[in-house]
């Protein structure tokens, strides 16, 4: 069971807004360490989507944001698109015993 | 643009080692300030992280798989390996190889670069 908890699935129309949470603890996001998220299309390999909280990389449209607050960390999607449908992932670090790096279990976004 | 790209063997019998090797393009392993994971995903479910090894061969592993998993790094050929004992089907998985930034001590950022996957079958 992973530590960084997401819902297993959202699902919104073409052209709304959703977002995707990664619920942390006091000894990953909630000590200040950076989330990350990523896409993983059918088949693929995951691809960065935000590093580092809020930073879109080169390339990554700005209908996709990050933001984090307290143990908590979410993922926002605009203006909807089919091509959007995908698992993401969230990352972070984690400093229970000897530390370990995390990824929450995911969330499947459908595209209605 | 760098590039990464698994390789090894497809199916491993139970309790034996399973041994990959990632290969690094337009960029070299010995480069300071990054990491070179292991991240496996099993079928229909999520994301693991292995360990990493860096620049330095120092290596970083998930205590949940430690004891099992060594990472190493061949600077000459420019790639970094995984191997694994004692393995079961649990172990099944796509595995993937991935670059990360350190950031300060054993933290790393994002992994930006990431292997397309090999899908390791664990079966007599």
């Amino acid at each position: 069971q992973s530590v960084l908890t997401q819902p297993p699935s959202v699902s919104g129309a073409p052209g709304q807004r959703v977002t995707i949470s990664c619920t942390g603890s006091s000894s990953n996001i909630g000590t200040g360490y950076d989330v990350h998220w990523y896409q993983q299309l059918p088949g693929t390999a995951p691809k960065l989507l935000i590093s580092g909280n809020s930073n879109r990389p080169s390339g990554v449209p700005d209908r996709f944001s990050g933001s984090k607050s307290g143990t908590s960390a979410s993922l926002a999607i605009t203006g909807l698109q089919p091509e959007d449908e995908a698992d993401y992932y969230c990352h972070s670090y984690d400093s229970t015993l000897s530390g370990t790096v995390l990824f929450g279990g995911g969330t499947k976004l459908t595209v209605l | 643009q760098l590039q990464l790209q698994e390789s090894g063997s497809g199916l491993v019998n139970p309790s034996q080692t399973l041994s990959l090797t990632c290969a690094v393009s337009g960029g070299s392993i010995s480069s300071g300030g990054y990491s070179w994971s292991w991240i496996r995903q099993p079928p229909g479910k999520g994301l693991e992280w292995i360990g990493y090894i860096d620049h330095r061969a120092y290596t970083y592993y998930n205590p949940s798989l430690k004891s099992r998993v060594t990472i190493s790094m061949d600077r000459s050929k420019n790639q970094f390996s995984l191997k694994m004992s004692s393995v079961t089907a649990a172990d099944t998985a796509v595995y993937y190889c991935a670059r990360a930034q350190k950031v300060r001590g054993l933290i790393i950022s994002s992994f930006d670069y990431w292997g397309q996957g090999t899908l390791v079958t664990v079966s007599s």
